[in-house]
């Protein structure tokens, strides 16, 4: 059974940074992208960036180019959300979730991970 | 870039009623790029159909999807109560629908 699970979240001031960690296991790790979809506030969910299963390339949502970065570590299945410069419009719930394919790009995201909180708020 | 739509935006319907749920693109999408996927309060979203119409692991006969170019649609034979959630289309890339939010009478 796939089972992710995303840790790190909390409170930060606006502009600051965090950083989200994503657990996995039941799955050969390195076969799958990975990505993380948030839901803020009265708002629906949201893509907001996937990395290949090989770690090479990613695939960017609309709003946090240039302020969001994604990583993996295969050896320790673990997939990880650098956020910098955050804004309140930023605060939610953040899910890990799992590609149906190692391409970055993904048709589907067919496991999810129960989310993690970010507050932004000074 | 290719927009998603869907309607309406809130259903309110009683058990054993048929569901149908639009999600229209801004262009034509090939039949393959299209998801579909339920989300309650609390909970991690899970998906529902892929592939426009194909069902994903586990998920009931009542759920269905059809479509094709611009114009998919979810369909729920027979609604039940654990049934109330928020529904979501994606298309292939990872962008999401605003969602439709169904309630049980």
């Amino acid at each position: 059974e796939v089972q992710l699970v995303e840790s790190g979240g909390g409170v930060v001031q606006p502009g600051g940074s965090l950083r989200l960690s994503c657990a996995a296991s039941g799955i050969t790790f390195s076969s799958f992208s990975m990505h993380w979809v948030r839901q803020t506030p009265g708002k629906g969910l949201e893509y907001v960036l996937g990395i290949s299963g090989n770690g090479g390339s990613t695939n960017y949502g609309k709003s946090v180019r240039g302020r969001f970065t994604i990583s993996r570590d295969n050896f320790k299945k673990m997939v990880y959300l650098q956020m910098g410069s955050l804004r309140v419009e930023d605060m939610g719930v953040y899910y890990c979730a799992k590609g149906e394919s190692d391409y970055p790009r993904p048709y589907q995201l067919d496991s999810w991970g129960q989310g993690t909180l970010v507050t932004v708020s000074s | 870039e290719i927009v998603l739509t869907q309607s309406p935006g809130t259903l309110s319907l009683s058990p054993g009623e048929r569901v149908t749920l639009s999600c229209r693109a801004s262009q034509s999408l090939s039949a393959s790029y299209l998801a579909w996927y339920q989300h309650k309060p609390g909970q991690a979203p899970r998906l529902l159909i892929y592939g426009s119409s194909t069902r994903a692991t586990g998920i009931p006969d009542r759920f269905s999807g059809s479509g094709s170019g611009t114009d998919f649609t979810l369909t729920i034979s027979r609604l039940e109560p654990e049934d109330s959630a928020v529904y979501y289309c994606q298309q292939y890339g990872g962008a999401f629908g605003p969602g439709t939010k169904v309630e049980i009478k």
